[in-house]
């Protein structure tokens, strides 16, 4: 089984600051998928495919990695970008989620 | 258009047996390349994949389940199912069914809305 491991657990960043959410895989997986989840809602596709945003995603974001080491970057953070963000991984079974990054606005 | 939904029994008791239906619309589960899957998330806690079908019913379950999962289609209706065998409290959370075109670099790309189970005596 292929471990995904979040970092930060939990992080608080000011608007306007450039935000790094990393996701470290126990293997090399082909790509990474980001799910973004708002308290009480299903989580959202944000980033697929390593580095392609999902429609309507605002391209402050940003997905870049290869092999084992994946991050999602927010260049300028925003107030609607507060959420816990999940990696998740479909290169084999079975598939995996990293335990999740919470993003709280400071 | 693209759309899940799922549906359950609400309330169930420990050692029963749980059955899922994921009814949806806009694709069909007899196209080449898509799959649907279940994934769960107890409250407050992260997302854990559980089962998926595709298009040529082959499947695959994740093996902390052990044997307690069998995840089937009925493509003429547009409906998965999944059913979770001896139940226990550790079972209650939202299950959400999910899309997926199984392409290299393809996400879950649709999701339901979910739905609430809850195990108890």
């Amino acid at each position: 089984e292929i471990v995904l491991t979040q970092s930060p657990t939990t992080m608080a960043a000011s608007p306007g600051e450039k935000v790094t959410l990393n996701c470290l895989a126990s293997s090399s997986v082909s790509y990474m998928n980001w799910y973004q989840q708002k308290s009480g809602a299903s989580p959202k596709l944000w980033i697929y495919g390593t580095s392609n945003l999902a429609s309507g995603v605002p391209n402050r974001f940003s997905g870049s990695g290869s092999g084992t080491s994946y991050s999602l970057t927010i260049s300028s953070m925003e107030a609607e970008d507060v959420a816990t963000y999940y990696c998740l991984q479909l290169s084999s079974y079975p598939y995996t989620f990293g335990a999740g990054t919470k993003l709280e606005l400071k | 258009q693209v759309t899940l939904k799922e549906s359950g029994p609400g309330i169930l008791q420990p050692s029963q047996t749980l059955s899922l239906t994921c009814s949806f619309s806009g694709f069909s589960l007899s196209t080449s390349g898509i799959c649907v899957s279940w994934i769960r998330q107890p409250s407050g806690k992260g997302l854990e994949w559980l089962a998926t079908i595709c298009w040529e019913d082959s499947k695959g379950y994740n093996p902390s389940l052990k044997n307690r999962l069998t995840i089937s289609k009925d493509t003429s209706n547009n409906q998965a199912f999944l059913k979770i065998t001896s139940v226990d409290t550790a079972d209650t959370a939202i299950y959400y069914c999910a899309r997926r075109v199984r392409l290299p670099g393809s996400p879950f790309d649709y999701w339901g809305q979910g739905v609430m189970v809850t195990v108890s005596s």
